[in-house]
């Protein structure tokens, strides 16, 4: 079955280390999407790609850092400068259209602090 | 840049009535308005969505309107039943390939 599959699950940042969140689909969508979610909040995006090897930043970038090397993977890394990094990751995909397209969503990462 | 504002932010309604989510958005170029249903620990799914040369569309006991106009849209779901409860967020897009989001609506349904 098509869809996106984020991983870790779960996942514990200590203080001062970098960490990544894995996320990839087999949608053959061109574009890719990295939200951020907090209780009561709506969804913030933080980068997204149109296409492979080229990236943008979001509404709330600083503290994150992305690649994208191939269509399928889209890999977000949380670093040592995300000073409340605590929530809930959420990355999407879409298939890129000039008449809006539905963002397919993968079942998230919940990033804590120890 | 484009706003949605999402009302309410929780609604409780009894089993079998009627559910109604309203949004509205700040951008007159927006042209897409997706619905997505979020349940605890999971994603977004998309639901139901309307494009702006339609006023309204209807999936079994879901609909959505769109008021151009007035630059608001609605979620209606009828005969609510126990697996409704979820978080709903509206969206709209310009067609640029973002999104951009509504803070949600906590829905509980009553036995």
């Amino acid at each position: 079955d098509g869809g996106i599959t984020q991983s870790p699950k779960y996942l514990f940042r200590k203080e001062g280390q970098n960490v990544t969140l894995s996320c990839e689909q087999n949608l053959n969508h061109d574009a890719m999407y990295w939200y951020r979610q907090d209780p009561g909040q709506g969804l913030r995006l933080i980068y997204y790609s149109q296409i492979v090897n080229d990236f943008q930043k979001g509404d709330i970038a600083e503290g994150y850092s992305v690649s994208r090397e191939k269509k399928e993977s889209f890999p977000l890394t949380v670093t040592s400068a995300q000073k409340n990094p605590t929530a809930f990751y959420l990355c999407a995909s879409t298939a890129t259209g000039a008449t809006g397209q539905p963002q397919h969503f993968g079942d998230g990462t919940r990033l804590s602090i120890l | 840049g484009e706003n949605v504002e999402q009302h309410p932010s929780t609604l409780s309604v009894q089993e079998g009535d009627s559910a109604v989510i309203k949004c509205t958005y700040s951008d007159s170029a927006s042209n897409y308005f997706p619905w997505y249903k979020q349940e605890l620990g999971k994603g977004p799914q998309l639901i139901i969505d309307i494009r702006s040369n339609v006023g309204e569309k209807k999936d079994q006991r879901i609909a959505v309107t769109l008021n151009k106009t007035a630059k608001h849209f609605s979620l209606h779901i009828t005969e609510t039943q126990p697996e409704d409860s979820a978080v709903y967020f509206c969206a709209a897009s310009r067609g640029d390939d973002k999104i951009i989001f509504g803070k949600g609506t906590r829905l509980h349904i009553l036995p």
